[in-house]
């Protein structure tokens, strides 16, 4: 079945510190993939999303590029704030299952200022 | 526009008590979804709707029912709580039941079952 693998973590950085979470992926189909964010005490938000190979997906200075050649889509952003502390999840839907989500187990990024 | 609204936000519950989360949204959306996250596993998904009065289960079904009489609303039942089912459920739901589609959440309900 599809599963996503990703660094758990704790990531702990310094704010303005180059960050990079990795999250592999696999799947028999052709799935979209995405990064949520969970803030403390809250829900998931989606925080990009790419849906074909070689797409890149981009919010808030964040980046993750569809590579299907690694099954990979590593988040990554150049400069980390105090307020990008949060969960980020990679997850993928089966585009042929429609939106059955499986997420990864999350990976908590402390920035210390 | 609430989004996706979920109560309680925290539960206490004995082992073998029944309670039902209440999950609703106002977007019209015809998917809808309930997962449970545990520390170390990411979300599991227990149940989906692909639009009322369709159900099917997810990954981790056993102990739960849900049911979808009405477009907006996606209650989950605990039938018989147990220590295991102590956890952070979210529901989620989506515009289509196909197609790479955001996800909205709601803020979650913490249950511990004692």
């Amino acid at each position: 079945g599809n599963s996503v693998t990703q660094m758990e973590g704790p990531v702990t950085l310094s704010e303005e510190a180059f960050l990079t979470i990795n999250c592999t992926y696999t799947a028999t189909g052709y799935p979209s993939l995405f990064w949520y964010v969970q803030y403390p005490g809250e829900g998931l938000q989606l925080l990009l999303k790419a849906t074909k190979a070689d797409d890149k997906g981009s919010n808030k200075g964040f980046e993750a590029t569809y590579r299907k050649e690694t099954t990979s889509f590593h988040l990554e952003k150049g400069s980390v704030q105090v307020s990008d502390s949060a969960v980020y999840f990679c997850a993928l839907s089966d585009q042929d299952y429609g939106q059955n989500f499986v997420f990864g187990p999350g990976t908590r990024l402390s920035v210390l200022p | 526009n609430a989004g996706v609204t979920q109560t309680p936000k925290f539960q206490v519950l004995k082992t073998g008590q029944s309670m039902t989360l209440q999950c609703a949204q106002d977007m019209n959306h015809e998917y809808m979804s309930w997962y449970r996250q545990d520390p170390g596993m990411g979300l599991r998904l227990i149940h989906y709707s692909v639009g009322a009065g369709i159900t099917d289960q997810g990954e981790v079904p056993n102990g739960y029912n849900v049911s979808r009489s009405t477009t907006e609303d996606f209650p989950l039942r605990l039938l018989s709580a147990a220590p295991s089912q102590t956890s952070v459920y979210f529901c989620a739901s989506s515009y289509r039941a196909s197609g790479p589609n955001e996800q909205f959440f709601g803020p979650g309900t913490r249950l511990t079952v004692l």
